[in-house]
């Protein structure tokens, strides 16, 4: 079936400008994780969905940071007032959470986001 | 701090060898492991998950958890050149939620 997906896979933006990234999760995964991996730093997580809800959102950098997911599939990651240290690949991953503690991940092919 | 630590490497093997790749983490709530595969510019690929004491194999790929030593390994047997990628290993710690947190992954290198 269709893994996860997310738009754009590029974006270029001007440092101060708000950006809006995509994810469509696999269908019937109700988890859904956004982490991102700036050049030689690991994955750093941000923020998880369950559902429509936000539990855990303890690794957004700051509040120019915000996430929001609907009807329990599309999310949408936005970075207000962008600056350079913003720039990394964002990337989406969704889990099927039934099995709570197994928590199998699925990754998206990303969003390389570029603040110039 | 909940760490997972990985050696960076590279870690080269010629074709055909066994590639052996560790993992350490520090919170013994640690309850779920998994191994990724990351080729450069693409996202990390889901290999082997293990949750419990032991050796999982799956083809190639057998993963073996010791909890007692907080440490998880990757086995590669018969390593082929399109293996040659980083992987990275990452745990969930349940008291955290659901997030991963990922070591910065081990470079392979395969040669033919």
């Amino acid at each position: 079936g269709a893994g996860v997906s997310q738009s754009p896979s590029n974006k270029v933006t001007e440092k101060g400008k708000d950006v809006e990234l995509r994810c469509d999760p696999i269908s019937g995964h109700t988890a859904l994780y956004w982490y991102r991996q700036s050049l030689g730093q690991g994955l750093e997580f941000l923020i998880y969905f369950q559902g429509n809800s936000a539990p855990d959102k303890s690794g957004l950098p700051s509040d120019r940071f915000s996430a929001e997911r609907t009807g329990g599939s599309v999310s949408t990651l936005t970075i207000q007032r962008t600056q350079q240290e913003d720039s990394a690949v964002y990337l989406c991953a969704s889990s099927d959470s039934r099995a709570f503690f197994r928590n199998e991940q699925y990754f998206g092919p990303g969003t390389r986001l570029t603040v110039t | 701090q909940k760490e997972v630590e990985q050696n960076s490497g590279p870690l080269s093997v010629p074709e055909g060898a066994i590639a052996s790749l560790n993992c350490t983490y520090s919170d013994r709530g640690s309850q779920s492991f998994f191994w990724y595969r990351q080729y450069s510019g693409k996202s990390p690929e889901l290999i082997m998950s293990i949750y419990s004491n032991g050796d999982k194999e799956d083809g190639r790929f057998t993963a073996q958890l010791n909890k007692a030593s907080q440490y998880v390994s990757l086995l590669i047997r018969d390593s082929q050149p399109s293996d040659s990628a980083t992987y990275l290993c990452a745990v969930t710690i349940l008291q955290a939620g659901t997030a991963l947190i990922f070591g910065k992954g081990t470079t392979l290198s395969v040669s033919s």
